[in-house]
């Protein structure tokens, strides 16, 4: 079984577009995330919700919302796509918000925007 | 804000020889250091990660990393790999104990031959 799963692994799609990636954990974790991978293969951390509650925002444009319908799904909905949105992004799910805890992460959906 | 150097994009290795991979970070505050491994196909998966106390930590696989405070180094050390090693590993850097707010190195290809 896969811990953290992510749909699609890839997705082409036209600029203008609004597409959503979802994100699905199955470890009973209140704590959920995702990361974006770009071009030169940094990640870093887009969004953070524990228990439904968004606890971390970092500067995204607005065209980038996550909704938590629950504590184990954390979907990335993407308005008006641009090509510099071409990126991996990963979700990844922890027990808690501590560095203590162990965070899981998903294979990543490889995003193209032509 | 915190970044994340790791100085060798890929690093190709014999079957049962070392392998160390190096990762150098900046931060102005204490830092709380992770390497992740990222097997194909699969998800990132944590290898170790320092938070306090022994400055070397041991992890899964056979794995170990050095924290040296006052080089800001982190490196990842095998003594004896595997064909199974062969992987992309990433070191990661967080500013805070309670959140996993990473920021990733841009990852070290590690492919091991026979």
């Amino acid at each position: 079984d896969t811990a953290v799963s992510q749909t699609p692994k890839y997705l082409v799609t036209q600029m203008g577009n609004d597409k959503s990636i979802k994100c699905e954990q199955n470890l009973g974790h209140d704590t959920m995330y995702w990361y974006k991978q770009d071009s030169k293969k940094f990640l870093k951390i887009m969004f953070s919700y524990n228990n439904k509650e968004l606890i971390i925002n970092e500067t995204v444009p607005n065209r980038f919302s996550p909704k938590s319908p629950d504590k184990a799904h954390l979907n990335l909905h993407i308005n008006s796509l641009e090509l510099g949105d071409s990126a991996v992004y990963f979700c990844a799910s922890s027990p808690g918000t501590g560095l203590n805890t162990e965070a899981f992460f998903g294979q990543g959906t490889r995003l193209t925007v032509v | 804000a915190q970044s994340v150097t790791q100085l060798d994009s890929q690093v190709p290795v014999f079957e049962e020889a070392p392998v160390e991979l190096r990762c150098n970070y900046s931060s102005s505050v204490s830092v709380y250091l992770f390497w992740y491994v990222q097997y194909p196909n699969q998800g990132l998966q944590l290898l170790l990660k320092y938070l306090s106390g022994s400055t070397l930590v041991k992890g899964i696989n056979g794995f170990e990393a050095e924290f040296n405070k006052s080089q800001t180094s982190f490196h990842l050390r095998k003594p004896s790999v595997h064909i199974s090693d062969t992987a992309e590993y990433f070191c990661a850097v967080s500013e805070s104990p309670n959140d996993y707010k990473l920021s990733f190195g841009a990852g070290t290809t590690v492919t091991v031959r026979a």
